[in-house]
């Protein structure tokens, strides 16, 4: 299993450019989010998904969009890019439930210039 | 609003001294977990717990429901525990709250 993958590692932005976080899972799970890390600020949820074609906003949601067509792809989308949007981007993943395993993926990270 | 505090915030020790490090939280939840963050910044699981203690190995982790607060112990510390740990806590409505994490540095 590959576990959780992002691509790309690393994005430089220009303001106003728009672009696609990739997130998959090969783990069949249900629940995928997406959260952004600041310094001095921890995690913060973004978007996340119970399933496919159902999704929801989180703490931080305005300037990203989501989509859930399969199980396994949970894509984040920039739609107009803005230097408050640098940061680094986690996706994860788990079976349904409060008391499961969180699997996360190894970041992206983003500098909008 | 901090829906969930972390203390200390740095923490250096000796290897093999008796770790711990605490988690307030303000919200209702279902569960708390702790990760463990490396160095290269991957993010990892610890502990998933709604109540009581659980261990691995040298971890500790336990909880208390009625005053908001658990804490992760770590006996015997060596420098490859050196990690950020973070807090999370899984609210009653499908969302995690973090905390900002706690960077501990363990010297030989």
């Amino acid at each position: 299993n590959a576990g959780v993958t992002q691509t790309p590692k690393f994005q430089v932005l220009k303001t106003g450019q728009s672009m696609t976080l990739q997130c998959a899972q090969d783990m069949n799970h249900e629940y995928m989010s997406w959260y952004r890390q600041d310094p001095g600020m921890g995690l913060r949820l973004i978007h996340y998904s119970v399933g496919a074609g159902i999704t929801d906003q989180g703490e931080v949601p305005n300037g990203y969009n989501v989509s859930r067509s399969t199980t396994e792809d949970f894509p984040l989308r920039l739609l107009s890019a803005a230097p408050s949007q640098t940061s680094v981007y986690f996706c994860a993943s788990s079976y349904s439930g409060s008391l499961v395993t969180q699997y996360f993926g190894p970041g992206t990270r983003l500098l909008v210039l | 609003k901090n829906e969930v505090e972390q203390s200390p915030q740095n923490l250096t020790a000796q290897e093999g001294e008796f770790i711990t490090i605490n988690c307030s939280y303000s919200v209702g939840i279902s569960a708390l977990h702790w990760l463990q963050q490396h160095p290269g910044g991957g993010i990892v699981s610890l502990f998933m717990l709604s109540s009581g203690k659980k261990k691995h190995g040298r971890l500790i982790a336990t909880i208390n429901i009625q005053e908001k607060h658990s804490s992760l112990h770590i006996t015997a510390s060596h420098p490859r525990d050196s990690a950020v740990y973070i807090c999370a806590v899984w609210d009653t409505g499908n969302q995690f709250y973090f905390g900002t994490g706690t960077s501990l540095t363990v010297i030989p």
